[in-house]
């Protein structure tokens, strides 16, 4: 696609239920990245894949967070029985490049989902 | 991870230019100075990045500092659209990409 592409641009969803949010990266790039941005705050990192294979979650705040990506394509981001906490915009880049944070490598940014949670 | 200090806020008047600083005294030889910029309800976009020589694109040139120790973003002529928080990241290989506060940037009219 042209660009970064983001499933649902809002949700808002009552505490303790599940939430799936989706990234649809630009096609063919080998890199893809999701970050948490609290409002006023800069992104924070959650996790990144290399195609398929996601090798940091360290970014993942809790077990209740997980994200895959079984076709090197397409990504989903899952939150399990959310929390107020976890309000915020999520948002998924994507990179060309292959072994994730290249020096040089460019991200380019997805508009975002914007999860409420009550 | 290196990190950055940026100014929390700047101002600048529409068409005069616009320097913003960013220090990184702990900056390590392998690491490469990124900036983006984020417009209002936006996610972030690409600026430039450099090593050790200036760069020069469409949006922006990146001065960086001979001992490497602070770089500077300067926008030639400050548009309204320019307004945005821009942000100054260090990267190496294997590295996360860390963004910070960064500087909000106003544009005058």
């Amino acid at each position: 696609g042209a660009g970064v592409s983001q499933s649902p641009r809002y949700k808002v969803t009552k505490r303790g239920q599940d939430v799936t949010l989706r990234c649809d990266p630009i096609s063919s790039h080998a890199t893809l990245y999701w970050y948490q941005q609290a409002l006023g705050q800069g992104p924070e990192f959650l996790t990144y894949f290399n195609y398929e294979a996601q090798p940091d979650k360290s970014g993942l705040p809790s077990d209740r967070f997980s994200a895959e990506r079984p076709e090197g394509s397409i990504s989903t981001l899952t939150i399990q029985r959310t929390e107020q906490r976890d309000s915020a915009m999520y948002r998924c880049a994507s990179s060309a490049l292959a072994g994730a944070f290249s020096s040089t490598d460019t991200q380019y940014f997805g508009p975002g989902t914007r999860l409420t949670v009550l | 991870d290196a990190k950055t200090t940026q100014p929390n806020s700047m101002e600048s008047n529409e068409e005069e230019p616009v320097h913003l600083p960013c220090n990184h005294s702990t900056i390590s030889g392998t690491d490469y100075i990124h900036w983006y910029r984020q417009l209002p309800s936006q996610g972030p976009e690409y600026v430039i990045h450099g090593l050790t020589s200036n760069v020069n694109n469409r949006m922006a040139s990146l001065a960086i500092a001979e001992d490497r120790k602070s770089s500077t973003l300067i926008l030639h002529r400050a548009t309204l659209r320019d307004a945005a928080v821009y942000y100054c990241i260090l990267r190496s290989g294997g590295q996360n990409f860390v963004f910070g506060p960064g500087t909000r940037l106003s544009v005058l009219p």
